[in-house]
């Protein structure tokens, strides 16, 4: 089915650990977004990418490394985990508004 | 810098009432606003958005909001609430000063629905 996706979604890792997840889209946008969510926080915007080999800082990317190969996919990579870091994040998808995948619940202990 | 404000972190409506919802964002230029909705435990799904034209916009679910530049404001509203629309409603403001495809979100109002 067409749409964006986000692996895993939920998941427990280990301060110090390095866990990436995953977004995939079947759109073909040349936009892609991750966004983490906190109470009180409302959505935070970690990285952008406007197309393939291009991405940019947003408000709160210290921590995370993303990459952008192909078109449709944007990892988000967590280097070495900390506890600030548990949060549900979420991907999302654009050429005029924004398509939001289901998101990924992490938990760092 | 660009901001969106949702004054109201909850509100609860009796169903079959009306409602409205409050954004006021500041943007320095010429601003494109949104609403989604976030049912527990999903992501975000796009009510409506606003990019020119008339300032009066329809969404999906029969909700509508209305742009009001003189008060930068983007209200959301529907004439009669379903317990089903019980959720978080996010607004968000984009535009030329943050590259048209960044968006800023507001905190997000909790909407409770009563029997």
């Amino acid at each position: 089915d067409a749409g964006i996706t986000q692996s895993p979604r939920y998941k427990i890792t280990e301060t110090g650990r390095q866990v990436t997840l995953m977004c995939h889209q079947t759109w073909s946008h040349s936009y892609m977004f991750w966004y983490r969510q906190d109470l009180g926080h409302g959505l935070r915007l970690i990285y952008y990418s406007a197309a393939a080999d291009i991405t940019d800082k947003g408000e709160v990317p210290d921590g995370y490394v993303v990459s952008r190969s192909k078109t449709e996919n944007f990892p988000l990579t967590l280097e070495s985990a900390t506890r600030s870091q548990t949060s549900v994040y979420f991907c999302a998808s654009s050429e005029r508004e924004q398509y939001f995948g289901p998101g990924t619940r992490l938990t760092v202990t | 810098a660009q901001s969106v404000t949702q004054p109201d972190i909850h509100i609860t409506v009796s169903e079959g009432a009306s409602l409205e919802l409050r954004c006021n964002y500041s943007y320095g230029a010429t601003p494109y606003l949104f609403w989604y909705v976030q049912s527990p435990g999903q992501g975000l799904q796009l009510l409506l958005k606003y990019f020119s034209g008339d300032t009066l916009v329809q969404g999906i679910k029969g909700f509508e909001a209305e742009f009001k530049r003189s008060q930068s404001s983007f209200n959301l509203r529907k004439p009669s609430v379903h317990w089903s629309d019980a959720a978080e409603y996010f607004c968000a403001v984009g535009g030329m000063n943050t590259g048209f495809q960044k968006l800023v979100f507001g905190t997000g109002t909790r909407l409770l629905v009563s029997p």
